[in-house]
């Protein structure tokens, strides 16, 4: 079946440090890939997605690309800033009956320092 | 726009009693799932509802959980008896369907569960 696997956590940096977080998947077909934040309190946002191969999504900064022959979708930062502090997820999305399934990884929780 | 909304945020029972969680997804969402979010993993999918019919609840341990969505909208996830295993946050998530394209999901705060 579909399955994520992430980056080790915790992740601790200081701020304006460079910042990647791992992410590889095994799926069958053509899935769509995302990346997922939670900041403390909150519920899961949507960060940013790519719905197929050599697409790059990004937002806030962030960036990640769907490689396909690698089966990755590396999350990276240029600068982070203490405010980035989140448990950030990787996941993967196959439609069924119209519907998006989404399986996400086991979480990576990133600390900024400043 | 009002926010996929759940309640309680937070609850303590005793193993082997019953606890019922309440989903309002947002307005025209036809599509609406139930996830389970154990302390240092991911949200694993419970169960999915179309509108008040199920796409998928093959992961729903059925002899415990129940859920449903009455006329499509509300929904509510209960569990009976309680386990020390089901501590865990409830997350609730909704999103569009129109035809076969599929939209993103929004996630309310989520229900944590404490069994002890």
């Amino acid at each position: 079946g579909n399955s994520v696997t992430q980056m080790e956590g915790p992740v601790t940096l200081s701020e304006e440090a460079f910042l990647t977080i791992n992410c590889t998947y095994t799926a069958t077909g053509y899935p769509s890939l995302f990346w997922y934040v939670q900041y403390p309190g909150e519920g899961l946002q949507l960060l940013l997605k790519a719905t197929k191969a050599d697409d790059k999504g990004s937002n806030k900064g962030f960036e990640a690309t769907y490689r396909k022959e690698t089966t990755s979708f590396h999350l990276e930062k240029g600068s982070v800033q203490v405010s980035d502090s989140a448990v950030y997820f990787c996941a993967l999305g196959s439609s069924i009956q119209g519907a998006q399934k989404l399986v996400f990884g086991q979480g990576t929780r990133l600390t900024i320092n400043p | 726009e009002a926010g996929v909304a759940q309640s309680p945020r937070y609850k303590i029972i005793e193993k082997r009693q019953s606890v019922a969680f309440w989903c309002n997804p947002i307005s025209g969402h036809a599509t609406l799932y139930w996830y389970q979010q154990i302390l240092g993993q991911g949200p694993k999918l419970l169960i999915q509802f179309q509108n008040n019919g199920v796409v998928d609840d093959s992961q729903l341990p059925k002899d415990r959980f129940s859920a449903e969505r009455l006329k499509g909208v509300d929904s509510t996830l209960k569990i009976q008896p309680a386990k020390l295993e089901d501590s865990a946050v409830y997350l609730c998530a909704s999103s569009l369907r129109l035809g076969q394209s599929t939209y993103e999901q929004y996630f309310g705060p989520g229900t944590r569960l404490t069994v002890t």
